[in-house]
């Protein structure tokens, strides 16, 4: 069973980056059917999903448009994990982030990370 | 890639079926099978309740259940119960654009 597990500062000023880290343990982070997303959660947006990276003999990245000037996910092989990193944060960057493993659809959540921005 | 729309809020009366109702595009919902549902309480991690349009995860009540007609999705509650009282979202791939959720939807149990 997949189980994944974050890490990050909580508190993050305006105009500097935002880097969370999701651990993999029971998958591969070079898996060849799964599929590495970042999402997160507010009461003004609901859900929304942030992006994405996948191996499928070589690495692919999908961004949200929304952000895709902004965001950057890395995965790391060497410690079977990926990060989000995501530049020049506002408040309005202030959500709960969510890490989590997709086949298509997500079926398997980081236990999530409250990111305030503020000074 | 805009939010797809559902209802805001849908109510029910135990026992009584409800539908909610997830509208995209041709450019997502109405191109592909990846489309799922999601309950979702307010801080917690969401759980897939229907994936790829219609199929049940392993432990998910058969009251459950998906459907897709054009570029449109709907999640069937049937048998409601005050256990369902949560935000529902659906989730498509868009293709060139990763994954695009919809807007939400807060299912009441009167």
């Amino acid at each position: 069973q997949v189980q994944l597990q974050q890490s990050g500062p909580g508190l993050v000023k305006p105009s500097q980056t935002l880097s969370l880290t999701c651990a993999i343990s029971g998958d591969s982070v070079s898996s060849n059917s799964a599929g590495w997303d970042w999402i997160r959660q507010s009461p003004s947006r609901g859900l929304e999903w942030l992006g994405r990276t996948y191996y499928r003999s070589r690495w692919y990245y999908e961004y949200a448009l929304s952000v895709r000037s902004r965001i950057t996910i890395t995965p790391d092989t060497s410690r079977n994990q990926f990060s989000l990193q995501l530049d020049s944060v506002t408040p309005e960057d202030t959500a709960l982030y969510h890490c989590a493993r997709d086949f298509g659809y997500l079926d398997s959540w980081g236990q999530g990370t409250l990111v305030t921005v503020s000074s | 890639q805009s939010a797809l729309t559902q209802p805001a809020s849908v109510s029910g009366s135990p026992g009584q079926s409800i539908t909610i109702s997830c509208t995209g595009t041709s450019s997502d919902v109405g191109t592909t099978n990846y489309v799922s549902w999601y309950q979702h309480y307010p801080g917690k991690a969401p759980k897939v309740m229907i994936y790829h349009v219609s199929n049940r995860p392993s432990g998910v009540s058969n009251r459950f259940s998906g459907s897709k007609s054009g570029n449109t999705a709907s999640l069937t509650i049937s048998g409601l119960q005050t256990e369902d009282e949560a935000d529902y979202y659906c989730i498509s791939y868009t293709g060139s654009s990763g994954f695009v959720f919809g807007t939400g939807t807060k299912v009441s149990v009167l």
